[in-house]
């Protein structure tokens, strides 16, 4: 089936790790984003990424990182440096160059420093 | 810059009443607006999206929103809650064209609880 698949789905870090959220889509989209979610204060923007090889920082991207190597693929890497990683992270993806296009949402994976 | 405002970060009803959660937008530019679904421990789901066609825009499981350019709203309704309309609920707003096109921004959310 096509989708996004994120993993893993829980994360246990410990102070001063980095840990790497993976995830993968077979959806052929062009453009990839991950988002933070956090109770009561809706989605925010990390990073997006439009094509190969280019990405654009967004809303809150301190203390993260990204690379987009391959088309499908778009880890995200929370480093030691985020003060307050625990949060629920969700990638998606969507088409490239129409406005209007539906962003797709993976099942999220649920980062918890310990 | 573009924002959303959904009033009611809980809104209660009984099965088979009317649910209405509210969305107002700010944006500089003509929007594309989107209610998404998200149910507990799950990513989100699309359930409409207004990209400037028809003003109401029907969606998946019965709901629907009306885009009113005059109150800068795009309020979700649907006649008859279902206990199985429990959840989460986020309206967004995109930029329609221009560099950010795809981008999503967000707004806080709205439980909704269906009471039996």
């Amino acid at each position: 089936d096509g989708g996004i698949t994120q993993s893993p789905k829980y994360l246990f870090r410990k102070e001063g790790q980095n840990v790497t959220l993976s995830c993968e889509q077979n959806l052929n989209h062009d453009a990839m984003y991950w988002y933070r979610q956090d109770p009561g204060q809706g989605l925010r923007l990390i990073y997006y990424s439009q094509i190969v090889n280019d990405f654009q920082k967004g809303d809150i991207a301190e203390g993260y990182s990204v690379s987009r190597e391959k088309k499908e693929s778009f880890p995200l890497t929370v480093t030691s440096a985020q003060k307050n990683p625990t949060a629920f992270y969700l990638c998606a993806s969507s088409m490239y160059r129409t406005s209007g296009n539906t962003i797709y949402f993976g099942e999220g994976s649920w980062l918890t420093v310990v | 810059a573009q924002s959303v405002t959904q009033l009611g970060s809980h809104v209660s009803v009984s099965e088979g009443a009317l649910v209405l959660l509210r969305c107002n937008y700010s944006s500089s530019v003509p929007p594309y607006l989107f209610w998404y679904v998200q149910y507990p421990n799950q990513g989100l789901q699309l359930l409409l999206k207004y990209t400037s066609a028809a003003t109401l825009v029907k969606g998946i499981n019965g709901f629907e929103a009306e885009f009113k350019k005059s109150e800068t709203s795009f309020h979700l309704t649907k006649p008859s809650a279902h206990m199985s309309d429990a959840a989460e609920y986020f309206c967004a707003v995109s930029r329609a064209g221009g560099t950010s096109y795809g981008k999503l921004t967000f707004g806080q959310g709205t439980i909704l609880t269906v009471h039996p």
